[in-house]
């Protein structure tokens, strides 16, 4: 079964209005998330690292301003698309690394946003 | 960011067939991961590699990790219908850090 939820799974908004998507993780603890952003017909491109308890580590490129990210617990990290645009319409998904005997990064299942 | 290079982009062939993809990558990584994602949902995990040639199956499925730890491949053997989708590789060099993406590879089936 799944073991990272995302929500919403889709989202319509006003230009100007601001998002915000939840990532949890369902049956395990997740001290780093991460956060990506893929384009129709692309491969996921990384945008920050989540870790829990302090700031977001952004990728070059990547407006910290603008993508607000929030991991306040150990399952549940936050991403708020601020004063959003046409141009921020993409699906982000976002995944939490299990750490037990080995390292797996399970990913969630997404959530698409369009910006009228 | 940092891509891996993976091959092919896309691959058309008829149900019972066998496929192969690989990826190939200019720094050494210590973990190789291949997922599948079909329209509109997130990717799945299919295989997960962290020793330098091991060789791991999960059902149809056979992966590898390269030798030299730049380079993975994936088999399916006798497809089917259902293993349409994008496969991803994707690779780690330190715990704890993103995991690196190839550009993925469309498979179509034909039955």
């Amino acid at each position: 079964g799944a073991v990272v939820s995302q929500h919403p799974s889709r989202v319509i908004c006003k230009s100007g209005t601001s998002v915000k998507i939840e990532c949890r993780s369902l049956d395990f603890q997740a001290t780093t998330m991460f956060w990506y952003r893929q384009f129709p017909k692309q491969s996921l491109m990384l945008m920050a690292t989540s870790n829990e308890g302090s700031k977001a580590t952004y990728e070059q490129g990547v407006e910290k301003d603008k993508f607000l990210i929030n991991h306040a617990s150990l399952t549940l990290s936050t991403l708020t698309v601020t004063s959003a645009h046409p141009e921020d319409s993409s699906f982000y998904i976002c995944s939490a690394t299990r750490t037990s005997g080995q390292e797996t990064q399970y990913f969630g299942p997404g959530t698409r946003l369009l910006v009228l | 960011g940092q891509q891996l290079n993976q091959s092919p982009q896309s691959m058309f062939i008829q149900e019972g067939e066998d496929v192969s993809m690989n990826c190939t990558s200019s720094s050494i990584f210590n973990t190789w991961l291949w997922y599948k994602q079909d329209p509109g949902e997130g990717p799945v995990l299919l295989i997960a590699l962290y020793k330098a040639g091991e060789l791991t199956s999960n059902g149809r499925l056979t992966a590898q990790f390269g030798i030299t730890r730049k380079d993975s491949f994936l088999n399916i053997s006798a497809s089917i219908p259902s293993d349409v989708g994008i496969y991803f590789c994707a690779g780690r060099g330190q715990a704890g850090t993103a995991l690196i993406f190839g550009k993925g590879t469309t498979l179509s089936v034909s039955s």
